[in-house]
């Protein structure tokens, strides 16, 4: 199984500053199509689940640019330039490659 | 418009079944990859089953043999069907195009 893990579990952020989440695979999620399938998730208090990153640093449709993810092989990171009120939540990444495993969560609050 | 809503949650007891459904508007679920990821009471999220546009089928180990995922092209529905339930499958059970759309979930509560 594909574990993934995140740091830190919880992060106090200020608006207007820049935030960052680490993610760890135990394996490398290169596939042998050449894609890297590791996603971003943001779940706001009392909401299912938005997908705001795939495959590393593509972002969905309307997610705002200050969110960005960049990594490869083992090791990703997702970074938010300038933390807004909505941004509170928990962030998930996923791993695509082996089923589909997400990590323990990060929780961002103000 | 992409929807994907969920039904057939409820209390239940331990060892008993219910079954799961995800009704789809905006895409045909036998084009896609369709899965259920649960969230137990304060916790994260956690892949139960998926099943793709050809019919595979992907199970978690902490689900295998005792639930079953499936899907009705002709009504553009998927369902999972949940057999011998635990106090640990209590959670909130999101429907979900893996990945980029989800549905609001359907709570599930597992009685001992």
């Amino acid at each position: 199984d594909v574990v993934m893990t995140q740091s830190p579990l919880s992060l106090p952020v200020t608006l207007g500053q820049p935030a960052s989440i680490s993610c760890r695979s135990s394996r490398s999620l290169v596939h042998s199509d050449g894609n890297t399938y590791l996603n971003w998730f943001q779940q706001r208090p009392g909401q299912s689940p938005r997908r705001l990153l795939y495959r590393v640093s593509n972002r969905d449709s309307g997610v705002p640019d200050r969110f960005s993810g960049s990594g490869s092989g083992t090791d990703f990171t997702l970074k938010i330039s300038t933390v807004e009120a909505e941004d509170v939540g928990v962030y998930y990444c996923m791993q695509g490659i082996d089923f589909w495993t997400f990590g323990q969560g990060t929780r961002v609050e103000i | 418009e992409v929807q994907l809503v969920e039904s057939g949650g409820g209390l239940i007891q331990v060892g008993g079944s219910l079954r799961l459904s995800c009704a789809v508007s905006g895409f045909t679920v036998s084009g896609h990859f369709m899965g259920w990821v649960r969230q137990g009471p304060g916790k994260g999220l956690e892949w139960v089953s998926v099943i793709s546009g050809g019919g595979k089928t992907y199970y978690a180990d902490s689900v295998k043999g005792r639930f079953t995922i499936s899907r009705d092209n002709s009504k553009n529905t998927v369902y999972l069907q949940m057999n011998s339930l635990r106090a640990e499958d209590t959670a909130l059970y999101y429907c979900a195009r893996v990945s980029d759309s989800w549905g609001q979930g359907t709570l599930v509560t597992v009685s001992s």
